[in-house]
Order: structure tokens, then sequence, then C-alpha cells
């Protein structure tokens, strides 16, 4: 059985930093690219940030480049966010997602970050 | 910048047939976008339904297809259930590795 699970969310304040981890089980982590996908209270689904497996390139969203950055441990199959200059637009639950040939096959429960002072 | 479009709503009779939709603002979608849809309750992660234009995931009953329908995505939910009612989101795999979302169909089974 596939298993996503997130942590790290929480409260920080506008401008601070916070790391994501995403814990992966049930299937071969390296072989997969990863994507984080967050969703702000009241609004729909936004894609953030993507890995390869391969080639480990990644790939992210214009509101969120040069402030996130993406990364993966594939001894641990662990997905990692690392989120700086937060903003409170950056307030959501975030996804973690694994994909397969086209699109997200597998979702986790998502971990929520509030950004205010 | 190109949008993703989707209905904002719809409505089907319980145990009709309804096709949702997932275009551009700018050209037309193909199987090249790998489109795919998710369901999604409030509260609850999303689930996928449609990956790669039409293949169903693991699980989701073959009331759910997927297709391409002139230049958009479709999503065809046949035999409506009462609990189909919800959120429905669509994405789609844009150039340079970055995946763009529609802003949600929220469907209503009355």
């Amino acid at each position: 059985e596939v298993l996503l699970l997130e942590s790290g969310g929480g409260l920080v304040q506008p401008g601070g930093s916070l790391r994501l981890s995403c814990a992966a089980s049930g299937f071969t982590f390296s072989d997969y690219t990863m994507s984080w996908v967050r969703q702000a209270p009241g609004k729909g689904l936004e894609w953030v940030s993507a890995i390869n497996s391969g080639t480990g390139n990644t790939f992210y969203a214009d509101s969120v480049k040069g402030r996130f950055t993406i990364s993966r441990d594939n001894s641990k199959n662990t997905l990692y966010l690392e989120m700086n200059s937060l903003r409170a637009e950056d307030t959501a639950v975030y996804y973690c997602a694994k994909h397969n040939s086209g699109g997200f096959e597998y979702w986790g429960q998502g971990t929520l970050v509030t950004v205010s002072s | 910048q190109t949008v993703v479009t989707q209905e904002p709503s719809f409505s089907v009779s319980p145990g009709g047939t309804v096709t949702l939709t997932c275009g551009l603002t700018s050209g037309s979608v193909s199987t090249s976008h790998y489109p795919s849809w998710y369901q999604q309750t409030p509260g609850q992660a999303p689930r996928t339904l449609i990956y790669n234009t039409n293949i169903r995931s693991s699980g989701v009953p073959d009331r759910f297809s997927g297709s391409i329908l002139g230049n958009k995505a479709a999503l065809t939910i046949t035999g409506a259930q009462a609990d189909d009612e919800c959120l429905y989101y669509c994405v789609l795999f844009m150039r340079r590795g970055i995946w763009v979302f529609g802003g949600g169909t929220k469907l209503t089974v009355l």
C-alpha cells in the first residue's frame, strides 16, 4: 500500500522559514517524480513544485520560485520542501503527491502551514 | 499567461450523465498535456480519478471516463450518484515541467 505522510507544518511569522517532509512507503521511491501541491483555505488546488526521479531536475510555480526549494533523499524515502521568505498567501494545506505516467497518482493527507503574525 | 479553465459549477440528476471539461484560455488541450482528473470532498485530500487522458486510477468505477472532446479534456460521469456531489479538478502538464490546475467544478447531484 502506498503511503505518503507529510509533516512539518505549523504557524510561522511572515518572512519566516519552514521545512516540510513527506515520508513515502509502499513503492520504490527513487523511481518516481514527486510533487508538492497546496490548497489555500477555501480555494482550489495549486501545483507548487516537482522533482524528477532520475535527473533530480526541479521545477517550480512562479509564485514560489526563488523562495521554495524541493529536494529528496532517496535513501530515506523522503521528499522535502524548504520554504523561505514566507508570505500570508502561502497559508495552505500542503500535499505531497506521487506521479505516475501522467499526472498525480497518490496523495498524502496534507500538512497545514499558517503564515501569520 | 495561459489559464486552465473549468466550469465553476454543474448539475446532474441522479442516474444521469454529465461531462465536465478542461480547457485552455489559449490553444487546445491534447494528450501531450497528460490531462488528469481529481475528486475532492471538503476536508479531504484529493482522490485521483483519471490520469494520462483516459486511464482510470486503481479502484475507480468505470462510470468515470476521460477523453479529449474537441479542444478540451473531458471527464464523463455516467449514472451519477449522490456521493458524486463534490469538487472536480483537472490538471494539465505544460512545458518546462510545469503543471497547472483548473479552478475546479462543483458538481451538484439533484
